[in-house]
């Protein structure tokens, strides 16, 4: 099976720069995913990561690194608009089906 | 227009009543899911489907039944709902070959209450 852990909470100030971090286990793995989901709305894709390393698009970045099992996703430059869940997933080898962590709610303040 | 849809986006019914979610996509992709998602507990896997031959139990498919109608088309059913299949159901599609591969697309939602 596999195991996902993201912080439940998180306050930032709007122009700030968060790290939201998400670890796992798991016997396998295809790559991690990551979504920003608003309350009540549905998740959007942000980023992807298969090797290990940076991958950087706008004002989001997501690092992996398999062999510590850990992952962040980097946001910059915050804005109001940012305040979501940020859901952390890993795609599954066999079913290319995707296991979600439970979210890290993300509140950016003035 | 919204490349995956869902209907209904509300439903409410009570304990016991057959229901049906439907899931529409117009992304041309071979895979599709449906999720549901419970405060605190992220997203589970109901079922999935690679193609219209194909039908998949995910972790949480005891009372569900799916029907994959056509490539596009993709239904969850509840033969008979109880309160705590109360949750947010998500549809999502994913293609198996294309620049995006692997990628899952959401639909709305359906918000569904069991009384």
């Amino acid at each position: 099976g596999q195991n996902i852990d993201q912080p439940t909470e998180m306050t930032a100030t709007e122009g700030a720069i968060v790290q939201i971090n998400c670890t796992y286990q798991t016997s396998g793995f295809n790559g991690l995913f990551w979504y920003q989901q608003h309350a009540g709305e549905a998740p959007t894709f942000l980023s992807y990561n298969v090797l290990d390393g940076l991958e950087e698009k706008g004002r989001f970045s997501s690092f992996l690194s398999r062999s510590k099992g850990y992952s962040y996703l980097l946001l910059k430059e915050l804005q109001m608009k940012d305040s979501a869940s940020y859901l952390c997933a890993l795609l599954d080898t066999g079913r290319r089906a995707l296991t979600f962590g439970s979210g890290t709610r993300l509140q950016v303040q003035p | 227009d919204a490349d995956v849809t869902q209907t209904p986006r509300n439903r409410i019914t009570k304990t016991g009543k057959r229901i049906m979610l439907e899931c529409s996509q117009t992304k041309g992709h071979d895979r599709m899911y449906w999720y549901r998602q419970d405060p605190g507990l992220g997203l589970r896997l109901i079922y999935y489907s690679f193609d219209v031959k194909d039908i998949n139990k995910g972790e949480i498919s005891d009372g569900y039944s799916v029907s994959r109608q056509a490539q596009a088309k993709f239904s969850l059913s509840l033969e008979s709902a109880i309160p705590n299949q109360t949750a947010l159901y998500f549809c999502a599609t994913s293609d198996l070959m294309g620049q995006s591969t692997d990628t899952q697309y959401f639909g709305p939602g359906t918000r569904l209450t069991v009384l």
